[in-house]
């Protein structure tokens, strides 16, 4: 089935550690995304790619890294830097064009520090 | 900046009643407007794509509609399986692709 695959769903962090949250899509869509969502507050944006190699930060960066080596994947890593990395998270894909492209979300991962 | 509010943050319905959630912007440029349906512990789910004042459209029991500063989510006969939060987002023309701004959304609960 097509669609955008998020492992873990659930991740256990200690403090000062990394972690890395996969994000695998077979929509061959060029831009993907990585939002935040936390209670009260509309998800927001990490990082987004339009294109294999490229990336760019979006409005809440600090503390987090991406990678685009390849077109159906954008891992996330959550480093040690981010002070608050208890959320939700949620990777998304789309098309890119001039006109409006719907973003279509995976499942999310749920990250807890411990 | 670029805003977008919704109104009300939670709405509880009786199964039948109907019943209508706001989505109120601010932006430089709309290139569209999204709303999309959330279920707890899940991803988003997308329902409709809007692009100008004035569109409508339709799935099962629920409406969108447009116009310059908001959009409507109309809910006809709503049904518990209905329940869920309804998230709506835009996306403006200036540079950044084609992410989202989204609100913080509109919890609803339909009751039988």
């Amino acid at each position: 089935d097509g669609g955008i695959t998020q492992s873990p769903k659930y991740l256990f962090r200690k403090e000062g550690q990394n972690v890395t949250l996969s994000c695998e899509q077979n929509l061959n869509h060029d831009a993907m995304y990585w939002y935040r969502q936390d209670p009260g507050q509309g998800l927001r944006l990490i990082y987004y790619s339009q294109i294999v190699n490229d990336f760019q930060k979006g409005d809440i960066a600090e503390g987090y890294s991406v990678s685009r080596e390849k077109k159906e994947s954008f891992p996330l890593t959550v480093t040690s830097a981010q002070k608050n990395p208890t959320a939700f998270y949620l990777c998304a894909s789309s098309n890119v064009g001039s006109s409006g492209n719907t973003i279509y979300f995976g499942e999310g991962s749920w990250l807890t520090v411990v | 900046e670029d805003q977008v509010t919704q109104s009300p943050e939670a709405l509880r319905l009786q199964e039948g009643e109907s019943s209508s959630l706001n989505c109120s912007y601010t932006v430089s440029g709309l290139r569209g407007l999204f709303w999309y349906r959330q279920d707890p512990g899940k991803g988003p789910e997308f329902l409709f794509t809007l692009y100008s004042a004035g569109e409508e459209k339709e799935k099962e029991r629920l409406k969108a509609t447009l116009t310059k500063k908001e959009s409507f989510l109309h809910i006809t006969a709503p049904k518990p399986e209905d329940s869920a939060t309804y998230l709506c987002a835009v996306q403006v023309v200036t540079g950044g692709g084609n992410k989202l701004t989204f609100g913080t959304g509109t919890q609803l609960k339909v009751e039988l």
